[in-house]
């Protein structure tokens, strides 16, 4: 079975911290996703990467960046954390294969909390 | 930009059959999957549609029509533990040669007895 790990299930930081969030995937997958989850808005992509140092924006990545310097590894960085930053983050991963039928799969999610 | 709509929420019975429908609107389709996600946990992968028709995979199928930007789950035998959120994902071509999934905002279904 393909296992994804974050480091954190729960995490409290301060406003204006440096936050990392870490995720390893034991698959050999080319590629790995961070999305953010918040009720009444799903899950929205912050920035994915399909290669060892590529990486690409998604839908929402201001006040985030990302690396991923092996390939089994994707970090977010939080560089200033924020209040409106509190959320679940949940890190993905898949095969590349454009028309493969293979889904993404998921970690167990990290509730952070900005005070 | 893609768009993705899916009923908020939905109650169903203990053994009855449910439909959940998803619709959308995207550029660089390229495949749909239904996730099952319960309260706390990740999203588990159900199933996947590219091509029009319907997929059967035990007591869930999932149907498509490219044509209509339309999609839907259809769970059989209700069983309380299918209390959860059910996603529906669209896939799109990146502009990196690769591709990203986006989600509609979930549908959360209600088993009663």
């Amino acid at each position: 079975d393909v296992k994804v790990t974050q480091s954190s299930r729960y995490l409290v930081k301060r406003t204006g911290e440096k936050v990392f969030l870490e995720c390893v995937q034991d698959m050999d997958h080319e590629n790995m996703f961070w999305y953010r989850q918040d009720p009444g808005l799903g899950l929205r992509l912050i920035y994915f990467s399909y290669d060892v140092k590529m990486k690409e924006k998604g839908d929402i990545p201001e006040g985030y960046s990302v690396s991923r310097e092996k390939k089994e590894r994707f970090s977010l960085i939080l560089e200033s954390a924020s209040t409106n930053q509190t959320s679940m983050y949940l890190c993905a991963s898949s095969v590349r294969g454009s028309y493969s039928n293979q889904p993404q799969h998921f970690g167990d999610g990290t509730r952070l909390s900005i005070l | 930009g893609q768009n993705i709509d899916q009923p908020t929420e939905m109650t169903a019975t203990e053994g009855a059959i449910v439909q959940i429908n998803c619709t959308y609107q995207t550029s660089g389709f390229n495949g749909l999957f239904w996730y099952q996600q319960h309260a706390g946990e990740a999203p588990t992968f159900l199933s996947y549609n590219v091509l029009d028709g319907l997929e059967e995979k035990g007591r869930f199928s999932s149907f498509l029509s490219r044509s209509k930007g339309y999609s839907y789950l259809l769970l059989k035998e209700l069983q309380m533990k299918d209390s959860a959120s059910y996603l529906c994902a669209v896939r799109v071509h990146s502009g990196a040669g690769s591709y990203q999934l986006t989600f509609g905002k979930g549908t959360k279904l209600s088993v009663i007895p």
